[in-house]
């Protein structure tokens, strides 16, 4: 059981580049998010997911785009890149929205020059 | 706006010098309050969901207890595999499952 697995692990933009992180879940789980983390900080929401072809802006949104097109997939798109989304991207998982734990993916590392 | 403040922000403790962690929140009716685990480079790792003040859960040599305003996460006897950075977070009633997140305590055990 793979859990929530995100794609690539690391990568490198230049300013103004475009890319998507992907995030995928085997565990038929409804709800999906993306965060981001910087240095010594919490995890701050991006964007968010409660079904396939239902999605809401989180705490951060600027800059990212998202949908869902399957329970399975939850990529998260980033526009043209700019310094300042450098930063460790989190995916996470949940069975429902109502008070249930979260399952995280191992994360990606994105730095933008 | 739900806000959670973690305190300290670190933590070093001789194996086996037991002490709590701190995560103070505010929200408009709480519906859960989560602890995590995370390793350096990884992802985040659920420990427990708290739902009303007077809850404790255990595991191992953690404990969570919760009030209406704050949440303990006491460490016994801890040993060097503890060391982890500890990440509080809540869900309100208001915001519909979203999960507002602490800056999250680091701690160090020394063997």
């Amino acid at each position: 059981n793979a859990g929530v697995t995100q794609t690539p692990k690391f990568q490198v933009l230049k300013t103004g580049q475009s890319m998507t992180l992907q995030c995928a879940q085997d565990m038929n789980h409804e709800y999906m998010s993306w965060y981001r983390q910087d240095p010594g900080m919490g995890l701050r929401l991006i964007h968010y997911s409660v079904g396939a072809g239902i999605t809401d802006q989180g705490e951060v949104p600027n800059g990212y785009n998202v949908s869902r097109s399957t329970t399975e997939d939850f990529p998260l798109r980033l526009l043209s890149a700019a310094p300042s989304q450098t930063s460790v991207y989190f995916c996470a998982s949940s069975p429902g929205t109502g008070s249930t734990e979260a399952f995280f993916g191992q994360g990606t590392r994105l730095t933008v020059v | 706006e739900d806000q959670v403040t973690q305190s300290p922000e670190a933590l070093r403790l001789q194996e086996g010098e037991s002490s709590s962690l701190n995560c103070s929140y505010t929200v408009s009716g709480l519906r859960g309050l989560f602890w995590y685990r995370q390793d350096p480079g990884k992802g985040p790792e659920f420990l427990f969901t708290l739902y009303s003040a007077g809850e404790e859960k255990e595991k191992e040599r953690l404990k969570a207890t919760l009030t209406k305003k704050e949440s303990f996460l006491h460490i016994t006897a801890p040993k060097p595999e503890d060391s982890a950075t500890y990440l509080c977070a809540v869900q309100g009633h208001t915001n519909a499952g979203k999960s507002t997140f602490g800056d999250g305590t680091t701690l160090t055990v020394k063997p």
